[in-house]
């Protein structure tokens, strides 16, 4: 089915420890988000590549870092995980030009840090 | 900044009855575009319904409706005959190009639906 893939779907980490959470799109998409959700908050946006090449910091970039690896491909890293990084982390991807369109969310990673 | 506010955590309902959600927004902007998301246990973030600000009509999609007030920035979920599947958070999102198209989502409201 098309859609977005996250990998993996549940992660626990020690502090200090790194990881890299996957994300991949097959909708031809040229821009890519990165969203945690914590309780009470809702999805507040991490990194987002607008298209290809591109990366720009969102609302809580503080610890993560991005990489665009291609048209389909938009990965997010923790370099030294901490225990304010335990949240719900989503992927979505969305046309640039498509105001009316919203987003295309895969299925989340949780991601406890102890 | 947009900032998009839910003032409701949580609301209950009896199946087959109605209930509506509340969402406001906060812009300078004229032409955006406004989204409900629905999010059952499952943790998958379904589109429900969206909204052109540019349009008086208020958009519908079988039981769910809007009321939107562009003056007011108050953008509501109308679910009527309330389904046990429609347990659920329920978040009220904002995106335009203006703001690099970026969504910007409320705090989010829990549904919950009594048999």
């Amino acid at each position: 089915n098309a859609g977005v893939t996250q990998t993996p779907k549940f992660q626990v980490l020690k502090t200090g420890q790194s990881m890299t959470l996957q994300c991949a799109q097959d909708m031809n998409h040229n821009s890519m988000y990165w969203y945690r959700q914590d309780p009470g908050m809702g999805l507040r946006l991490i990194y987002y590549s607008a298209s290809e090449g591109t990366t720009d910091k969102g609302e809580v970039p503080n610890g993560y870092n991005v990489s665009r690896l291609n048209k389909r491909e938009f990965s997010l890293r923790l370099e030294s995980a901490a225990p304010s990084q335990t949240s719900v982390y989503f992927c979505a991807s969305s046309e640039v030009w498509g105001q009316y369109y919203g987003y295309t969310f895969g299925s989340g990673t949780r991601l406890t840090v102890v | 900044a947009q900032t998009v506010t839910q003032s409701q955590p949580e609301m209950s309902v009896q199946e087959a009855e109605t209930v509506t959600l509340s969402c406001t927004y906060d812009t300078s902007e004229s032409d955006y575009y406004l989204f409900w998301y629905k999010q059952p246990p499952s943790r998958q973030m379904i589109l429900v319904i969206r909204q052109e600000a540019y349009k008086q009509q208020n958009a519908t999609e079988n039981r769910f409706s809007v009321n939107f007030q562009k003056a007011a920035k108050s953008f509501s979920l109308k679910i009527s005959d309330s389904q046990l599947g429609d347990a659920a958070m329920y978040f009220c999102a904002y995106r335009s190009q203006a703001a690099g198209n970026k969504l910007t989502f409320g705090g989010g409201t829990r549904v919950l639906v009594k048999p």
